[in-house]
């Protein structure tokens, strides 16, 4: 039963570009999140996907944007990239519809800004 | 604005002894309390708390909720190198979907 699978693990990209992370939901889950996590910090609620529609959003400005296809997969992408957006980026995925569920994380992809 | 607060935020100790990590809370419409571990890179799931003081066991692990002061606390007896990471508590509004997370305990267990 695989979990959470994001890609790429590691990324360095230079200020003003664009990224696209990726995240595969665990099997049988059907709502993924993104979340920021600075160094020493704890996970930033970025927004959440279900039903392929953004449900919630958090304090984050518009360059942040995402998607979800049919097979519930997500994406996270990033315009204009500031030295700031350096960080880990980790997907969650959870099922709620069967009730309180909780966030099962991937190992996170690690974007570097210079 | 829902808010988590942990401490302490970092904790030495040797192997052995018993740690106590403190997490408290402000949310709108409370619904549910998670702990996780955090070694490398994904947080791994401890706990879910939904109740005033039922206490949550796993192995050496236990977690109790207080509802009515707001506060959460996680206990490690017999602590083990293996023990060594950040410690995240998150909370949950009714919706049970954004989950706010405190800045985590970093534990760190010495031989």
């Amino acid at each position: 039963d695989a979990g959470v699978t994001q890609s790429p693990t590691h990324l360095i990209k230079t200020r003003g570009q664009q990224v696209t992370l990726r995240c595969s939901p665990k099997s049988g889950h059907d709502t993924v999140s993104w979340y920021q996590q600075a160094l020493g910090q704890g996970p930033q609620f970025i927004f959440q996907y279900y039903e392929e529609e953004e449900r919630q959003r958090g304090n984050f400005p518009d360059r942040f944007s995402g998607h979800q296809f049919p097979n519930y997969s997500s994406e996270l992408n990033v315009n204009a990239l500031l030295l700031g957006d350096s960080a880990l980026y980790l997907c969650a995925s959870s099922s709620p519809t069967y009730g309180d569920s909780p966030l099962h994380f991937g190992n996170g992809t690690r974007l570097t800004v210079t | 604005e829902d808010k988590v607060v942990q401490s302490p935020l970092s904790l030495v100790v040797h192997e052995g002894d018993t740690v106590t990590l403190n997490c408290s809370y402000e949310v709108t419409n409370f619904r549910s309390l998670l702990w996780y571990k955090q070694e490398k890179k994904a947080p791994t799931f401890l706990f879910m708390l939904t109740s005033s003081g039922i206490e949550k066991k796993s192995g050496r692990l236990s977690s109790i909720l207080d509802k009515k002061e707001l506060f959460s606390i996680l206990n490690i007896t017999a602590t083990q190198t293996g023990d060594s990471a950040v410690y995240l508590c998150a909370v949950s509004d009714n919706y049970g979907q954004n989950f706010v997370f405190g800045p985590g305990t970093r534990l760190s267990v010495l031989p």
